[in-house]
């Protein structure tokens, strides 16, 4: 069974530590994508890849980077947790980038920065 | 930018009514998709629909790209119908990017 596979269902960090979340494919896409869900504001994409050591910006990616070293992984890193940066976060690949045979996510990680 | 926007924000129903979830967006796309996120978190794609109509057992949807808007029909509901629905759409920009809209909200209710 194909699968994206998030490192933590939940996390609880400290403001001003560094985060790092994992995202793990095997399907062999070649887009990968991160998310975050908040209420009321549906899904907001922070940062995407569309092969490795490539990486695009998306709506949100202050105070975010990623990082794609091989064509499975694809990491979030939050160089200074911040409160605002509690949220739900969605890893997500797909076979091309408009995601036309649609997009596999993973369960999420929820963020809580204290 | 594109506006996506979806109706009802929020739709409770009793088991085996039916419903109809709406999706309009601003501008033109190359691609729309509906999404279910169930109360655990995981979201499944549901249908890619760009335009007319596709039905997968008790759900089917329509796009009708010209006006816009795009229909997730649920019938015959169900407990584990029970989630938010998202639509999704695909820019016509210089790259492909796919923008949620803020979701609908479903409880089924036995």
């Amino acid at each position: 069974d194909v699968k994206v596979t998030q490192s933590s269902r939940y996390l609880v960090k400290r403001t001003g530590e560094k985060v790092f979340l994992e995202c793990v494919q095997d399907m062999d896409h070649e887009n990968m994508f991160w998310y975050r869900q908040d209420p009321g504001l549906g899904l907001r994409l922070i940062y995407f890849s569309y092969d490795v050591k490539m990486k695009e910006k998306g709506d949100i990616p202050e105070g975010y980077s990623v990082s794609r070293e091989k064509k499975e992984r694809f990491s979030l890193i939050l160089e200074s947790a911040s409160t605002n940066q509690t949220s739900m976060y969605l890893c997500a690949s797909s076979f091309d980038s408009g995601a036309r045979y649609g997009y596999t996510f993973g369960s999420g990680t929820r963020l809580t920065v204290v | 930018g594109i506006q996506v926007e979806q109706s009802p924000p929020d739709l409770i129903l009793q088991e085996g009514a039916n419903s109809t979830l709406r999706c309009n967006f601003s501008d033109s796309v190359n691609n729309l998709q509906w999404f279910h996120q169930n109360p655990w978190g995981q979201l499944i794609n549901l249908f890619y629909i760009p335009s007319g109509t596709k039905q997968n057992g008790r759900l089917s949807a329509t796009t009708v790209a010209t006006e816009r808007y795009s229909l997730l029909y649920i019938s015959s509901s169900q407990t584990t119908d029970s989630g938010v629905y998202f639509c999704a759409v695909l820019m016509k920009t210089s790259y492909d990017k796919v923008i949620f809209g803020p979701g609908t909200s479903l409880s089924v209710i036995p």
